[in-house]
């Protein structure tokens, strides 16, 4: 499968402290993208990153990507209750329809 | 700004009923759209994806089926619901190129007894 495969499965922290979650992929990619999504709704985009980029910033989001090792992280600072959700690393491996391949995710715990 | 909308946002059917799952956008125009289905603690498996009307790409063979006959409108259907058929469903859009990000809506609960 090529999927992104996210690491851990399951996350639990304290308010405040940061939370970084790690994706593994399989194949040469165009871009990766990071989604959350809270209980019973949907998905929502959080940041790309493209193949040529080794790192960005958004807020308190900050993503790494290592193409020679074909791996990802998303570090959240200074975590908030609010940030409980899971998270999915969605790998993009080209092609005109654009397709995502979406993990299983980590389930992040964020207690007050 | 665009928004996408599905309903209805739980559904309960009984095994071999028919089955009609509507998603529209709004705020944009040709759209890439996709049906995902979402198994309980598991990832999104891709099931449809619609680069235009009337074109509808399959990603796994099984009873379900798509349709888009408006540019924004994408509709999941079953003829006969089996047990599997439970899930979370979810429609995206996303816009120009492959790649880009993808804009989900709030799902459908769609329990089959």
């Amino acid at each position: 499968s090529q999927q992104g495969e996210e690491d851990p499965q399951a996350l639990s922290i304290q308010e405040g402290e940061n939370a970084t979650m790690n994706c593994s992929y399989k194949t040469s990619i165009n871009n990766l993208q990071w989604y959350r999504q809270n209980s019973g709704r949907g998905l929502v985009h959080l940041i790309l990153i493209r193949s040529n980029e080794r790192e960005k910033h958004s807020g308190r989001l900050r993503v790494t990507l290592d193409t020679s090792k074909k791996s990802s992280s998303l570090l959240i600072t200074a975590s908030r209750a609010a940030d409980t959700a899971s998270y999915f690393c969605a790998p993009n491996y080209g092609g005109s329809q654009g397709n995502l391949i979406f993990g299983k995710g980590t389930k992040l715990s964020v207690k007050p | 700004s665009q928004t996408i909308h599905q309903w209805p946002a739980t559904l309960v059917q009984p095994v071999g009923s028919p089955l009609s799952l509507e998603c529209t956008v709004e705020g944009t125009s040709n759209p890439n759209l996709y049906w995902y289905r979402q198994a309980a603690g598991r990832g999104l498996q891709l099931l449809f994806y619609s680069v235009g009307i009337g074109q509808i790409s399959s990603e796994v063979p099984q009873n379900l089926s798509a349709s888009r006959p408006q540019d924004r409108q994408f509709i999941l259907s079953s003829k006969k619901l089996l047990l599997s058929d439970s899930g979370f469903y979810l429609c995206a859009w996303s816009q120009g190129q492959g790649g880009q990000p993808q804009h989900f809506g709030d799902g459908t609960r769609l329990s089959i007894l």
